[in-house]
């Protein structure tokens, strides 16, 4: 089955340490996104990629770095210059090739990753 | 710039009753509109989707969804509220550009009693 994987479901870290998330899907997306969300502030982009070897900054991008080296992955590198870490973290891939516009826009979500800091 | 808006935080319905979200959006022509639904703990899944023709949406679970675009809205119902239909729900509006961006809602928690 087609879909979007992410790792760990949870995700312990100490203070000053830098953590990695991964993200794969094998949906044949060319776009990928990274999103944080807290309790009530629905969905923040922190970066996305809309082809292998290029991304651009989200909304809430400082702190984090990304790398999209691979068309199925797309790691989210949490570093200790973000402030308050702790949050879930969901990524997304978007565009199937081939199909309609609508799918173009429409967005497939991974079950999240959940990162505290000690 | 295009925007969402879900006006509800939280809403509580009784099992067996009906439910109306609502979503306002700002787009600057017409708009492709999704909703979402989160479980707890969980991603997101697609519940429906307009992006042209019959305003009126089908989608998965049971819901449906209708664009008005003299109200600017795309409010979720569900005739008949299910305990498992507790989860929080996203609207969400392409960003616009050359991007294929979305831009979500707050998100409106939905919680059931028996």
């Amino acid at each position: 089955d087609g879909g979007i994987t992410q790792s760990p479901k949870y995700l312990f870290r100490k203070e000053g340490q830098n953590v990695t998330l991964s993200c794969e899907q094998n949906l044949n997306h060319d776009a990928m996104y990274w999103y944080r969300q807290d309790p009530g502030q629905g969905l923040r982009l922190i970066y996305y990629s809309q082809i292998v070897n290029d991304f651009q900054k989200g909304d809430i991008a400082e702190g984090y770095s990304v790398s999209r080296e691979k068309k199925e992955s797309f790691p989210l590198t949490v570093t200790s210059a973000q402030k308050n870490p702790t949050a879930f973290y969901l990524c997304a891939s978007s565009s199937p090739s081939g199909r309609a516009r609508v799918s173009y826009n429409e967005q497939f979500f991974g079950p999240g990753t959940r990162l505290t800091v000690l | 710039a295009q925007s969402v808006t879900q006006p509800d935080i939280h809403i509580t319905v009784s099992e067996g009753a009906s439910l109306e979200l609502r979503c306002n959006y700002s787009y600057g022509a017409t708009p492709y509109l999704f909703w979402y639904v989160q479980s707890p703990g969980q991603g997101l899944q697609l519940l429906l989707k307009y992006f042209s023709g019959d305003t009126l949406v089908q989608g998965i679970k049971g819901f449906e969804a209708e664009f008005k675009r003299s109200q600017s809205s795309f409010n979720l119902r569900k005739p008949s509220v299910h305990w498992s239909d507790a989860a929080e729900y996203f609207c969400a509006v392409p960003s616009g550009g050359a991007t294929n961006k979305l831009i979500f809602g707050t998100g409106t928690l939905l919680a059931v009693q028996p």
